[in-house]
């Protein structure tokens, strides 16, 4: 069975940093892109950062861009998200998702929420 | 970058009718590369369609998808107790973007 557990989501100041983590299993994990999709409180969806399944291709989303940091470890079978210089329009439930290929998004976690507020 | 609108924002249907979801693309979308989700409160998406018309393993079969270019569609033939939720789609050429969503609602 396939599954994404994040975590690491939590309440942080603005301009405060914040590391997600997604544990995967039931799946090759070194064989598939990996991305975040986040979803503001009563939002849809927004595709945030992706990766490809050796690390050496990223992609995100240009208001994120300079400030989060996509990474994967396939020994450990996780993707990370570093989230610096955190504004309050981050403030979201950020999914982990699997990305085939390189497209559209069939595995999904749970979420883990975000929430920039003094 | 592709942007995508979905129309209507929000519907109200009875089980058993026949509902149809629009997306259209701000610019014509190659291979049909375009994927449809349904989202129920508190979870996570499911994907229910790629590539314009391919329905997901396991995703009941009054789901299809069609569509070309810059108009896509979803419908959905025979409204169950369980398809109340909210949809999206998203394109994946050249970007990744998703609709707004279609929340659909019981009548």
């Amino acid at each position: 069975e396939v599954q994404l557990v994040e975590s690491g989501g939590d309440l942080v100041q603005p301009g405060g940093s914040l590391r997600l983590s997604c544990a995967t299993s039931g799946f090759t994990f070194s064989d598939v892109w990996m991305s975040w999709v986040r979803q503001a409180p009563g939002k849809g969806l927004e595709w945030v950062a992706n990766i490809r399944q050796d690390g050496g291709l990223k992609g995100y989303l240009a208001s994120v861009e300079g400030r989060f940091t996509i990474s994967r470890d396939n020994a450990k079978k996780s993707v990370f998200l570093q989230m610096n210089s955190l504004r309050a329009e981050d403030t979201a439930v950020y999914y982990c998702a699997t990305d085939l290929p390189n497209g559209y998004f069939l595995s999904w976690g749970q979420g883990t929420l975000v929430t920039v507020s003094s | 970058d592709i942007q995508m609108t979905q129309s209507p924002s929000a519907l109200s249907a009875s089980v058993g009718d026949r509902v149809t979801i629009t997306c259209r693309a701000s610019e014509s979308i190659a291979y049909s590369r375009l994927a449809w989700y349904q989202q129920k409160p508190g979870k996570a998406p499911r994907l229910l369609i790629h590539d314009a018309s391919t329905l997901e393993s396991g995703v009941p079969l009054r789901f299809s998808g069609s569509g070309s270019g810059t108009e896509f569609t979803l419908t959905i033939s025979g409204l169950q107790p369980d398809d109340f939720a909210t949809y999206y789609c998203q394109c994946y050429h050249i970007n990744k973007a998703f609709g707004q969503g279609t929340k659909v609602e019981i009548k």
